[in-house]
């Protein structure tokens, strides 16, 4: 069965440093991609990154970077110079290909950011 | 780019009656569109799928009589609560694909409140 667990129910880091989201995932196929999603108190989910299995190279955005070790199935989130308004629920998500579709959650990481 | 839209974003109906959220894809053409539900502080839990033009597919558990799903067009998809009960009160939210790629883009969510 495809999972996705993230083992952080909450994190905090200071405002400019940098914090590490965990996520790892369990699947049988070969050809998937991975998302890391925001959700701030709006509710409103913001796709943050995005990572092609089949890319060795590790997705980049900003201030956002993942390290995809396919391997040990891990796709944590590194976020750079945190800002206050980094500060929301991360989920990790991942979805399969062959028309599949579904996006598979995990339960998410609260991140708090401290002034 | 990318944009979905939601409406309602709140809603407050009475115990018995039918609500219908209608979800947007402003920008682009979704040929597969989601619905989730959200409880508070868990993660988002996939209801259907839906596909224009044809049957929205059912995740396990959830009621086809109770959440009436239609994907009349590429841009537009609708959930109609029938029968609301104060149960069904929760956090909804929609999603669509861009065509031709495994991303998901959200809109702002439907928060219904049953009385």
């Amino acid at each position: 069965a495809q999972t996705v667990t993230q083992s952080q129910p909450e994190m905090s880091v200071q405002e400019a440093e940098t914090v590490t989201l965990s996520c790892t995932y369990d699947t049988s196929e070969s050809d998937y991609y991975l998302f890391w999603y925001k959700q701030p108190p709006s509710r409103q989910m913001i796709l943050v990154i995005r990572q092609e299995a089949y890319k060795q190279q590790n997705a980049t955005e900003n201030r956002f970077s993942v390290n995809f070790q396919k391997a040990a199935k891990s796709f944590s989130l590194k976020i750079s110079d945190s800002q206050l308004g980094d500060a929301a629920m991360y989920f990790c998500a991942y979805t399969w290909g062959g028309g599949s579709e579904k996006l598979v959650f995990g339960k998410g990481t609260k991140l708090t950011v401290n002034p | 780019g990318a944009v979905v839209s939601q409406h309602p974003s709140r809603v407050i109906c009475k115990s018995g009656t039918s609500v219908k959220i209608e979800c947007r894809s402003l920008d682009f053409q979704a040929t597969t569109m989601f619905w989730y539900r959200q409880f508070p502080k868990q993660s988002l839990m996939l209801m259907a799928t839906s596909n224009e033009g044809s049957k929205a597919t059912y995740e396990q558990g959830v009621e086809k009589d109770k959440f009436l799903i239609n994907h009349a067009s590429l841009t537009l998809s609708t959930l109609t609560v029938t029968s609301a009960h104060p149960e069904d009160s929760s956090f909804y939210i929609c999603s669509a694909r861009l065509f031709g790629t495994d991303t998901q883009y959200f809109g702002p969510g439907t928060r219904l409140t049953v009385l």
